[in-house]
């Protein structure tokens, strides 16, 4: 089975600064990935399915590309919302190990 | 639209078991994986065990082998966990998940 190795594990960054986050698969998984966000005490939320495609209501600065064995998940311009965890995740099955982005 | 609504939640003492259901609607239930996930707290998510559609398929993480079974009732639309020998590193919430989908999750505290 596959499993999933995510980088970085914490990244500082400005308002402003573009962000990617990468997520790579022990062997191929299509296009059967998914990117969620979590803030403390909340639950996941779902950003990105199938790789790149974006979540209704998800704000369009958020994008995922990628298939086979590397992804990648990036937030074109960070907004201070977007402080949180965000985590990659094959379908039912392995996650990444996460990524917390903090404030630079 | 996708629902996945997880019971059975609790807290339970050492070596004891507990059994999870999740009510799916809004889907063709029995034609999808369904898996569940947890998230200790303070910790990451990590996948638990899944099973196929038919039921004809189930892995587990090595953590859980031979303590936890995951079955479904597609006449139902129902996912279940059974947990046995539970410890307390089991103490998580609990997700039903029909990926991209999740429910909100139940709570799994193991302590005496």
């Amino acid at each position: 089975d596959s499993q999933l190795t995510q980088s970085p594990s914490t990244l500082s960054a400005s308002i402003g600064d573009r962000v990617t986050i990468t997520c790579r698969a022990s062997q191929s998984i299509s296009s059967w990935l998914a990117w969620y966000q979590q803030k403390p005490g909340k639950g996941p939320k779902l950003l990105i399915y199938e790789a790149s495609n974006l979540e209704s209501g998800v704000p369009s600065r958020f994008s995922g590309s990628g298939s086979g064995t590397e992804f990648t998940l990036t937030i074109s311009s960070l907004q201070p919302d977007d402080f949180a965890t965000y985590y990659c995740h094959q379908y039912n099955s392995y996650f990444g190990g996460g990524t917390k982005v903090e404030i630079k | 639209e996708v629902q996945l609504v997880e019971s059975g939640g609790g807290l339970v003492q050492p070596g004891g078991s507990l059994r999870l259901s999740c009510a799916a609607s809004g889907f063709t239930f029995s034609t999808y994986w369904m898996s569940w996930v947890r998230q200790a707290p303070g910790k990451g998510l990590e996948w638990v065990a899944n099973i196929k559609g038919d039921g004809g398929e189930e892995y587990y993480v090595d953590s859980v082998k031979g303590r936890f079974t995951i079955s479904r009732d597609n006449a139902k639309n129902s996912l279940y966990l059974q947990m046995n020998s539970l410890r307390v590193d089991d103490t998580a919430v609990y997700y039903c998940v029909s990926s991209p989908f999740w429910g909100q999750g139940t709570l799994v505290t193991v302590s005496s």
